[in-house]
């Protein structure tokens, strides 16, 4: 079945760029009609949209974040990416990556990584 | 952006009674194509979310009938009956009738 799995730094300093991968394995990332997403979760806290890629590179970011979001692929390595600049501490969150299926004009996560944790600290 | 709003944002329940999650949606998530773009997640503890019903009513793909979902134009409603010790987590609602997708607060269930 489709796997998701999350890695990178996992203390990033304030004002660099955070930087995370989502290797996707048991399907490919250019098949079939899906997005693949970034979420991320404060510690005790609620999930919030981070963007969303199709594989033809075509991408939409949360506007609360867009100024310093980049999401790609590598369909190569059947990966996707993402880059978050300047952060600060309010960008420590666990980062998830995930699969989104959609139907016609219908849009729903299915499939999850596990998430990683990113700190940003000094 | 669309708000979601959950209530309550924690329940406390007895094994084998009903529990129920309300979620009201900040505008009508009615889609043109006739589906209504409303998603329940649970989040175990120390997992990942995962998905449980789509488009309000739709139970995912081994999700317990024992979980149902219902609602129309602002107001959703999550029930699970009965409820079981691993039903224990937080639930969130999701629109993604428009960008940004959003969430709601979550509802965090425990067992007595």
């Amino acid at each position: 079945q489709v796997q998701l799995q999350e890695s990178g730094p996992g203390l990033v300093k304030p004002s660099q760029t955070l930087s995370l991968t989502c290797t996707v394995s048991g399907a490919s990332i250019s098949g079939g009609s899906y997005y693949w997403t970034w979420i991320r979760q404060p510690a005790g806290k609620g999930l919030e949209w981070i963007g969303r890629m199709y594989t033809s590179g075509n991408t939409n970011y949360n506007p609360s974040l867009k100024s310093r979001v980049t999401i790609s692929v590598d369909t190569s390595r059947n990966q996707f990416s993402l880059k978050l600049s300047s952060v600060t501490a309010a960008d420590t969150a666990v980062y998830y990556c995930a699969r989104v299926t959609a139907t016609f004009d219908q849009y729903y996560m299915d499939v999850w990584g596990k998430g990683t944790t990113v700190t940003v600290s000094s | 952006d669309i708000v979601m709003t959950q209530a309550p944002l924690s329940l406390s329940v007895t094994p084998g009674q009903p529990a129920s999650i309300s979620c009201k949606s900040s505008q009508s998530l009615l889609h043109s194509d006739g589906k209504t773009s409303l998603y329940w997640y649970l989040q175990r503890p120390g997992q990942s979310p995962q998905l449980l019903i789509y488009e309000v009513s739709n139970r995912f793909s081994g999700v317990p009938d024992r979980f149902s979902g219902s609602g129309s134009g602002p107001d959703f409603t999550l029930k699970i009956s009965p409820v079981e010790a691993e039903d224990v987590g937080v639930y969130y609602c999701m629109q993604s009738l428009q960008l940004p997708w959003t969430f709601g607060q979550g509802t965090k269930v425990e067992i007595k």
